[in-house]
């Protein structure tokens, strides 16, 4: 099983849908959260951080679910330049330094 | 401020042959590291550093080499390039191990 699952994708939605990803983990040890973006044949970039409690940034909100082991995004009124990979990344402290380990993203295309 | 920077953006290598990626950064950023992207994979941490001097194997180590000097470099070396090693790599920074600042890639080809 791989540490970090997400659905490849690509959803395809219009413009000012809404859609959620999806994304689980294996290490219940794992202590934070992020979604990055990456555009196609760039590099990532950190999108938002996910609390336990939930949290919004604009149209974007992140929810975590420890007891379950997901991870979610939301995109609310979904904008053409939302089109991107979202991956989601999970920390695990080794004892002496944080491990990042990214999951092979979920592909957004939105259109007209 | 540059951020993360990476040469070259582009390299094609016979198999056999050595290079060394360069990356540098100027935000004084302790923490570096260098993943590689493939299709299907995610990235995947090859090597990173906690600080100068101080190196640690990632997930995939095999074949790659690092050293760092100094806080602002810290290039990845392939000992002797194979036909898995093709891939896209990414050097990141950051002053926390999560919110990294990643560079904007070197596309490898091995022949």
């Amino acid at each position: 099983r791989k540490e970090v699952e997400q659905d490849p994708g690509p959803f395809n939605v219009p413009e000012g849908a809404t859609v959620a990803f999806n994304c689980t983990y294996s290490n219940s040890a794992s202590q934070s959260f992020f979604w990055y973006r990456q555009d196609c044949r760039k590099e990532p970039k950190l999108l938002m951080s996910v609390y336990s409690s939930g949290n919004e940034d604009g149209r974007f909100t992140a929810q975590l679910n420890r007891a379950s082991q997901y991870i979610s995004l939301l995109i609310r009124d979904s904008k053409l330049s939302d089109s991107a990979t979202y991956l989601c990344v999970v920390d695990s402290y080794t004892g002496t330094a944080s491990k990042l380990t990214f999951g092979t993203g979920t592909r957004l295309q939105v259109t007209l | 401020n540059a951020g993360v920077t990476q040469t070259p953006k582009f390299q094609v290598l016979k198999t056999g042959q050595s290079m060394t990626l360069q990356c540098a950064q100027d935000m004084n950023h302790e923490y570096m590291s260098w993943y590689r992207q493939d299709p299907g994979m995610g990235l995947r941490l090859i090597h990173y550093s906690v600080g100068a001097g101080i190196t640690d194997q990632g997930e995939v180590p095999n074949g790659y080499n690092v050293s760092r000097s100094t806080t602002e470099d810290f290039p990845l070396r392939l000992l002797s390039a194979a036909p898995s090693q093709t891939s896209v790599y990414f050097c990141a920074s950051s002053s926390r191990a999560y919110e990294q600042y990643f560079g904007p890639g070197t596309r490898l080809t091995v022949t």
